[in-house]
């Protein structure tokens, strides 16, 4: 069984550019999740979807960052304009169900702003 | 309040000895407690997982001790290896899956 996916691995910019990033989840996972993970930190999550619906963004600062996932199956995760504390790991999961079974997690992308 | 805080944020272990990691939460609408172990370059992974109305889980060298009243529960790693070597995180979930927070992490080294 193919994992979590994501793209690209690493990214490097200047602070007030855009970024982008994609994430496949596994097949026939339902939900799907976006974490921020800060060196030395333990992942946060910014936001989960359920199919192509959101579930929480509670914690996605909504003035620059935006994520859709529009046909309930691969995902992006926008930062616009991106600022020196969004520097982390940004994660991507999937789970079968919201509230059923584990979370399984790809590798991250690394985003350095300069 | 949703902060698990974790302990210790280093731990360097001998080969064969117990490495032991600790949590504690505030927050008792908290209903499940996984404990995840990221390698460098890697997404976090489940290693071993626990519900409230259980005070211990084994499988295999790892274990969870859970006490509910002091709201605490620990990892602890038996005959440590270095390929054990890897930063570990509590986590806590509440509602089934729907809400997850992470501790801070515990990088471990076990030395040869």
């Amino acid at each position: 069984e193919a994992g979590v996916a994501q793209s690209p691995r690493y990214k490097i910019i200047e602070k007030r550019q855009s970024v982008a990033f994609w994430c496949n989840p596994i097949s026939g996972h339902a939900t799907l999740y976006w974490y921020q993970q800060i060196l030395g930190q333990g992942p946060k999550l910014l936001i989960q979807f359920q199919n192509n619906g959101v579930v929480d963004d509670s914690q996605l600062p909504k003035d620059r960052f935006s994520a859709e996932r529009l046909k309930g199956v691969d995902s992006t995760l926008k930062i616009q304009p991106a600022k020196l504390e969004d520097s982390a790991v940004y994660l991507c999961a999937s789970s079968l169900q919201t509230g059923v079974g584990e979370q399984f997690f790809g590798p991250g992308t690394r985003l350095t702003v300069l | 309040q949703q902060q698990v805080k974790q302990s210790p944020q280093s731990l360097i272990v001998q080969k064969g000895g117990i490495s032991i990691i600790n949590c504690a939460y505030e927050n008792t609408a908290f209903d499940y407690f996984p404990w995840y172990q990221q390698f460098p370059g890697k997404g976090p992974a489940l290693l071993i997982a626990i519900r409230p109305d259980v005070s211990e889980k084994k499988e295999g060298r790892f274990t969870i001790s859970f006490n509910k009243s002091a709201k605490q529960f620990s990892l602890h790693i038996m005959d440590s290896q270095p390929g054990d070597s890897a930063t570990y995180f509590c986590a806590a979930f509440s509602g089934g899956y729907q809400k997850v927070t992470f501790g801070t992490g515990t990088k471990l080294q076990v030395i040869p």
